[in-house]
């Protein structure tokens, strides 16, 4: 069972947004910063977000992140087609059973 | 350009041992810390092990303590993960994975794994 929630799936339509939320539990996912992924099928996982909001040089401004307490947010803008994948938060846990904790992941599906 | 790219990867009976290959290039490799992630079929991603760029600090999943090593050779470049014991739970594609900034920033396109008799 994962330390971290997300939905399974949100779905829109091209153009639209869509919202990924993750949230944890314990005082480690409130005093660590969140990271996101895309996992593209076939394709090695990608990080769209680091440091709760920050993007990767290359990572459109479509991406947006946000953190409050033990949630946080990945905002899509301008759905594409393209980005019709699995995406996960992922935290630092500092713990001896889990060091990293990444959430169960969400699909993301443009209708 | 920072690029990973791993081996070693195969069909293994349960019990078994592999030992999977991370090659590194494009970066100050012995200035990063590295990690291994695994992706199983119809589930998510777990990661599985953490090396400090000079492997004085190493961490493991529960899921692998005592079964899997994870050990680095800054002078080839190369990140590895003996794993031995295998069983059908760890099937699954393997990463390796850069740490930066607290996030995973390059990542390989990851090697296949299949435990099975």
């Amino acid at each position: 069972q994962s330390l971290l929630t997300q939905p399974p799936s949100v779905s829109a339509a091209p153009g639209q947004k869509v919202t990924i939320s993750c949230s944890g539990s314990t005082s480690r996912f409130a005093n660590n910063y969140v990271s996101w992924y895309q996992l593209l099928p076939g394709a090695a996982p990608k990080l769209l977000i680091y440091e709760n909001n920050k993007r990767p040089s290359g990572i459109p401004d479509r991406f947006s992140g946000s953190k409050s307490g033990t949630s946080a947010t990945l905002d899509i803008t301008g759905l594409q087609t393209g980005d019709e994948a699995d995406y996960y938060c992922g935290v630092w846990h500092n713990n001896l059973t889990v060091l990293y904790a990444f959430g169960p992941g969400t699909k993301v599906t443009v209708l | 350009e920072a690029q990973l790219g791993e081996s070693g990867g195969g069909l293994v009976q349960p019990g078994g041992s592999l030992r999977l290959s991370c090659a590194a290039s494009g970066f100050n490799f012995n200035d990063f810390q590295m990690n291994w992630v695994r992706l199983a079929p119809g589930k998510g991603l777990e990661w599985v092990s953490y090396i400090s760029g000079g492997s004085a600090s190493i961490y493991y999943a529960d899921s692998v303590k005592g079964r899997f090593t994870i050990s680095r050779d800054n002078a080839k470049n190369a990140l590895y993960l003996q794993m031995n014991n295998l069983r059908g739970e760890d099937t699954a594609l393997y990463y390796c994975a850069r740490e930066y900034m607290d996030g995973f920033d390059i990542w390989g396109q990851g090697t296949t794994v299949t435990v099975s008799s």
